[in-house]
């Protein structure tokens, strides 16, 4: 059974960097076949998909163009897990974070984490 | 961006009832459609990928249907852990888009 465990700060100060971790267990974050991505959801942007990194060989990312120039999500093999980093915020970016995983399911996002609220304030 | 509407945005439908949810794709996405369950405090839930294949472990009272822009997530007989919100999810082009999401209540 494959589970992903979040963690993180809930609060972030505008223009700092929002950080998160995803845990991955019952899989590896090397798999050929994954990928591991970062979602959103917040009441004015609804669900929104921002990045995945993925392993075919080498290393991949691919980002949404919204977040493009602000984000960073690496994998840690040591620890089987990856993170989002998300430069210069504000408060659009409040929103849930939640990791998940796809590649097993089509391209459907079939494992989550359980979401961590994260709040840009001062 | 290929843009995801559904409707409606609220079912209002009693338990046992038969609820029939709509998708549309602002263009096509072949059959990679995917359907979602979301309860308040929850992540999604996986139902329905490939736009008609269910997930493990989903009851077979869920289905879907459809291909191209026109998508189907029909619950027929509703019970009452149901009631929730539900989104669709295109998977055929960059970035992944969801729909706004369908209320399903009492």
């Amino acid at each position: 059974q494959v589970q992903l465990q979040q963690s993180g700060p809930g609060l972030v100060k505008p223009s700092q960097t929002l950080s998160l971790t995803c845990a991955i267990s019952g899989d590896s974050v090397s798999s050929n076949r994954a990928a591991w991505n970062w979602i959103r959801q917040s009441p004015s942007r609804g669900l929104e998909w921002l990045g995945r990194a993925y392993y075919r060989s080498t290393w991949y990312n691919d980002f949404a163009v919204s977040v493009k120039s602000r984000i960073t999500i690496n994998p840690d093999t040591s620890k089987n897990q990856f993170s989002l980093q998300l430069n210069s915020v504000t408060p659009e970016d409040t929103a849930i974070y939640y990791c998940a995983r796809s590649g097993h399911t089509g391209e459907a996002y079939d494992y989550w984490g359980q979401g961590t609220l994260v709040t840009v304030s001062s | 961006e290929i843009v995801m509407t559904q409707s409606p945005a609220t079912l209002s439908v009693s338990p046992g009832e038969r609820a029939t949810l709509s998708c549309r794709a602002s263009q096509s996405v072949s059959s990679n459609l995917a359907w979602y369950q979301q309860k308040p405090g929850q992540a999604p839930r996986l139902l329905i990928y490939g736009a008609s294949t269910r997930a493990t472990g989903v009851p077979a009272r869920f289905s879907g249907s459809g291909s191209g822009t026109e998508f189907t997530l029909t619950i027929s007989s509703l019970q009452s852990e149901d009631f929730a919100v539900y989104y669709c999810l295109q998977c055929n082009n960059w970035p992944r888009t969801f729909g706004q999401g369908t209320k399903v209540e009492i």
